[in-house]
């Protein structure tokens, strides 16, 4: 099993609309969440953070569930930039304290006109 | 404030032939990550580096891939023999503290062809 599994996609939604998509994690000592955003042929960069009591910025919002394990981002009133891949990112803490961020594969999101 | 600088961009290779990529990370900046990225699949952690030390370096093929770090700043990544699956986008990131504990700052990465 994956340390970190999200659906791949692509999800296709209309511009103004709403979409959401979870990120499930396998180990249960994982301690820290984020969600990166990468645009095609380009680097990830941070979206956000996902906080215990879930956090909000501006159309997005992230929320964590540890007793299912899984994150989740909800993207509101979607614009055609929203158009991306949103990678969901775990620090899986080891045996030492320095941890290790682990990425999934990914969830596409077309946004279309 | 610049940002993480790779080198070479684009790199097309034959299988069996070597190749280093360099990358030098936002200045102040102490751990250092180098990351493979599949077509199609996350980045995947080859190794991190704290100033010149390194903390994880668990899925780096060691046979082929070796990474460096001298003094605690730039640092080289290099495969020896290249095989056709090591085709990928190799990624530098390099944050100010240690990973979980903030944002994670990525090069434009480098696109290594494998023939």
């Amino acid at each position: 099993r994956k340390e970190v599994e999200q659906d791949p996609g692509p999800f296709n939604v209309p511009e103004g609309a709403t979409v959401a998509f979870n990120c499930t994690y396998s180990n249960s000592a994982s301690q820290s969440f984020f969600w990166y955003r990468q645009d095609c042929r380009k680097e990830p960069k941070l979206l956000m953070s996902v906080y215990s009591s879930g956090n909000e910025d501006g159309r997005f919002t992230a929320q964590l569930n540890r007793a299912s394990q899984y994150i989740s981002l909800l993207i509101r009133d979607s614009k055609l930039s929203d158009s991306a891949t949103y990678l969901c990112v775990v620090n899986s803490r080891g045996t030492d304290s320095w941890g290790k961020l682990q990425f999934g594969a990914g969830t596409q999101v077309v946004v279309t006109p | 404030e610049a940002g993480v600088a790779q080198s070479p961009r684009y790199k097309i290779i034959e299988k069996r032939q070597s190749v280093a990529f360099w990358c030098n990370p936002i200045s102040g900046h102490a751990t250092l990550y180098w990351y493979q990225q599949i077509l199609g699949q996350g980045p995947k952690l080859l190794i991190q580096f704290q100033n010149n030390g390194v903390v994880d370096d668990s899925q780096l093929p060691k046979d082929r891939f070796s990474a460096e770090r001298l003094k605690g700043v730039d640092s080289t990544l290099k495969i020896q023999p290249a095989k056709l699956e090591d085709s990928a986008v190799y990624l530098c990131a390099s944050s100010p503290a240690r990973a979980g504990a903030g944002e994670l700052f990525f090069g434009e990465g480098s696109r290594l062809t494998v023939l």
